[in-house]
C-alpha cells in the first residue's frame, strides 16, 4: 500500500529556516516523480516543487532561490528545505507522487496528510 | 491568481446534475496538456477523482465524469448527493511556467 507521511512543519520566523520530511513507502521515490504542493489557509492548492526520478528538479517561481527539493534514496525520504520564509509561504504543505502516463500528463495519484507551516513573529 | 480559472461555487439538489468548467490558455490545456481533477473535504488532503479528462480511479463512482475540449476542461457530477459536497480542483501542466497549474477551485454545495 501507497503511503506518504510528513513531518516537520511548525513555527517558523519570517526569514528563518525549516525543512519538512515525507517518508514514503510502498513504492520508491527514486523511481518517480515527487512534488510538494501547498494550500495557504482558506485557498488554493498550490504546486511548489517537483523532482524527478532522474534527477531534475523544478520549482515554483513563488519560491526559486529560497527552497530547495531534495530526497534520500536509502530512508525512501522526500525533503522540502526553505529558507528566508515569509508570511505568505504559511500552509498546509502537502507531498504528492506524481503519475504520469505520456509527456502530455502528470497529475497526483498518492497525497500525504499534510504538515503545516505557521510564518509569523 | 490562479492559471486555471474555476467557478467559485456551484449547487443543486439531491439528485440534480451539476458542472464545473475549467478554463485555461494556449500554454496548459490548450497546448495538448491533459486535465485531471481532485476532491478536498475540509480537513483533508485532496483525493484523484478524474485523470488524463474523463478516467476514474478505482473506487471512484461513475457519477463523476469529465470532458475536454480547446482550452478549457468540466466536471460533472449526476446524482448529486449530500456526501459530494466539497472542493473540487482541476490540475494540468504548463508549458510556460515550466510547471503543475491548479485551478482556482470550486465549492460544491447540496441544498
Amino acid at each position: 500500500e501507497v503511503q506518504l507521511v510528513e513531518s516537520g512543519g511548525g513555527l517558523v520566523q519570517p526569514g528563518g529556516s525549516l525543512r519538512l520530511s515525507c517518508a514514503a513507502s510502498g513504492f520508491t521515490v527514486n523511481s518517480h516523480y515527487m512534488s510538494w504542493v501547498r494550500q495557504a489557509p482558506g485557498k488554493g492548492l498550490e504546486w511548489v516543487s517537483v523532482i524527478h526520478h532522474d534527477g531534475n528538479i523544478f520549482y515554483a517561481d513563488s519560491v526559486k532561490g529560497r527552497f530547495t527539493i531534495s530526497r534520500d534514496n536509502s530512508k525512501n525520504t522526500l525533503y522540502l528545505q526553505m529558507h528566508s520564509v515569509r508570511d505568505e509561504d504559511t500552509a498546509m504543505y502537502y507531498c504528492a507522487r506524481v503519475s504520469y502516463i505520456s509527456s502530455w500528463s502528470y497529475y497526483f495519484d498518492y497525497w500525504g496528510q499534510g504538515t503545516l507551516l505557521t510564518v509569523s513573529s | 491568481q490562479s492559471v486555471l480559472t474555476q467557478p467559485p461555487s456551484v449547487s443543486g439538489a439531491p439528485g440534480q446534475r451539476v458542472t464545473i468548467s475549467c478554463t485555461g490558455s494556449s500554454s496548459n490545456i490548450g497546448a495538448g496538456y491533459e486535465v485531471h481533477w481532485y476532491q478536498q473535504f475540509p480537513g483533508t488532503a485532496p483525493k484523484l477523482l478524474i485523470f488524463d479528462n474523463n478516467n476514474r480511479p478505482s473506487g471512484v463512482p461513475d457519477r463523476f465524469s469529465g470532458s475536454r475540449s480547446a482550452t478549457s476542461a468540466s466536471l460533472a457530477i449526476s446524482g448529486l448527493r449530500a456526501e459530494d459536497e466539497a472542493d473540487y480542483y482541476c490540475q494540468s501542466y504548463d508549458t510556460n511556467l515550466i510547471g503543475y497549474v491548479f485551478g482556482s477551485g470550486t465549492k460544491v454545495t447540496v441544498l
